[in-house]
């Protein structure tokens, strides 16, 4: 069946750092792939998605790559801020069989 | 548009006693998503409508639990009888594409 599975978390970096989340899936068909943000006390929010292979989805300097080659959707920023502190869940959607997948979800503190 | 709406944002109940979350969808939004998130568990997907239609149900956990949509602006989420193991965060999503899901604030569950 299909699935996503993200990186463990928590990921603590130093501000203005690099970012790296790793997120691959697993489809039977052509999903569509997507990474969202939740932060604390709120509901997720949509931050980038990628419809297709080799499809780019940017946001708020986040950036992410459908690899259909190695299953991979990773997400990355240059340079974090203190405000990009939240979990980031990566997410896959089969639209022949209307089913939406979402992985465990990745913790991320930035330190000031 | 003011996003989607929950309510109550925190309850607090005894075990055995019925709870009714309610849900409000962005205006013209097909879809509608009730979700529950646990650290135990993450986020699972409960049941989803379209179009006030209950389209896969296969995630509620069991006969407590129910869900209707007696029309485009309204959902809810009723536990009944209610165990401490239903603790968790609720939320409502609505789409109007399936693919790109507005998340309300959430329901803080703690049945006691």
């Amino acid at each position: 069946g299909d699935s996503v599975t993200q990186m463990e978390g928590p990921v603590t970096l130093s501000e203005e750092a690099f970012l790296t989340i790793n997120c691959t899936y697993t489809a039977t068909g052509y999903p569509s792939l997507f990474w969202y943000v939740q932060y604390p006390g709120e509901g997720l929010q949509l931050l980038l998605k990628a419809t297709k292979a080799d499809d780019k989805g940017s946001n708020k300097g986040f950036e992410a790559t459908y690899r259909k080659e190695t299953t991979s959707f990773h997400l990355e920023k240059g340079s974090v801020q203190v405000s990009d502190s939240a979990v980031y869940f990566c997410a896959l959607v089969e639209y022949n069989f209307n089913k939406f997948y979402f992985g465990s979800g990745t913790k991320l503190n930035v330190k000031p | 548009d003011a996003g989607v709406i929950q309510s109550p944002r925190h309850e607090v109940t005894e075990m055995g006693q019925e709870v009714t979350l309610r849900c409000k969808p962005i205006s013209g939004h097909d879809y509608l998503f009730w979700y529950r998130q646990t650290m135990m568990r993450g986020l699972e997907l409960l049941i989803y409508f379209n179009n006030n239609v209950p389209i896969d149900d296969s995630g509620m956990p069991e006969d407590r639990f129910s869900a209707k949509m007696p029309n485009a602006s309204f959902s809810t989420l009723k536990i009944q009888p209610s165990e401490p193991r239903d603790s968790a965060v609720y939320f409502c999503a609505s789409s109007g594409t399936f693919y790109e899901q507005y998340f309300g604030p959430g329901t803080r569950l703690t049945v006691t």
